[in-house]
């Protein structure tokens, strides 16, 4: 089984709200991702956690938190986010962190930041 | 800093032909390539992964290969049909420092249409 959950799948909030995204994989993997995609544009890292640990955070603002709770769970705690926050959300996991393995991506949460 | 490059940016062909898409990169020290498969408003489909010491990768009517000293790849669809439509993406694994382990960078896709 090479599958990525996302919940939920669509989420509108406001920009005072406060709401978390959550991606969820059982295939064992050590390396969880975030990404940000953009209409009609590539998906860009926003964070990376090996073995629960956060490792490259892309410079991402703070009004985005990650947290991995769990080798199987990975959260994105949303907070004043802004309109342009607008985008398809895209988690991913691979076997661990080495570049020789691939990465496994779900089907994504598209915010409406309004 | 690592650029990949995707031609042609849209694609259409009538439903049985054989197509290539084009992926370049510009710093040969990478890890791997990946090709992707996304659906409009969906995840990301891995179709292949080709590791640096490798030529090529092969899964039904598809053939990715790699050719890393000229930063280029291929990704060949043989007998296309319309559920081939679709964005195809490649994604390099930039191989300098351990600050880039776990790092993909995109192309922009070639989006596909195979008319029936």
């Amino acid at each position: 089984d090479t599958e990525v959950t996302q919940t939920p799948k669509h989420l509108v909030m406001g920009m005072t709200n406060k709401k978390s995204l959550k991606c969820e994989q059982h295939m064992g993997h050590r390396a969880m991702y975030w990404y940000k995609q953009k209409a009609k544009k590539p998906p860009e890292l926003m964070f990376v956690y090996s073995y629960e640990k956060l490792s490259i955070n892309e410079s991402v603002p703070s009004r985005f938190s990650p947290e991995c709770p769990n080798s199987s769970l990975l959260n994105l705690h949303l907070h004043a986010l802004q309109p342009e926050d607008s985008a398809l959300y895209l988690c991913a996991s691979s076997q661990g962190r080495w570049d020789s393995y691939e990465q496994y991506f779900g089907p994504g949460t598209r915010l409406t930041v309004t | 800093k690592q650029e990949v490059t995707q031609i042609p940016a849209a694609l259409s062909v009538p439903e049985g032909e054989n197509l290539v898409l084009n992926c370049s990169f510009t710093d040969s020290a990478i890890y791997n390539l990946q090709w992707f498969r996304q659906d409009p408003g969906k995840g990301l489909t891995s179709l292949l992964l080709i590791q640096s010491s490798q030529r090529e990768q092969t899964s039904g009517r598809l053939n990715a290969s790699l050719d890393k000293s000229s930063g280029r790849s291929t990704l060949y669809i043989a007998a296309s049909q319309p559920g081939d439509s679709a964005t195809y993406l490649c994604a390099v694994s930039p191989g300098h420092g351990s600050s880039n382990t776990g790092k993909l960078i995109f192309g922009q896709g070639t989006t596909l249409q195979v008319k029936p």
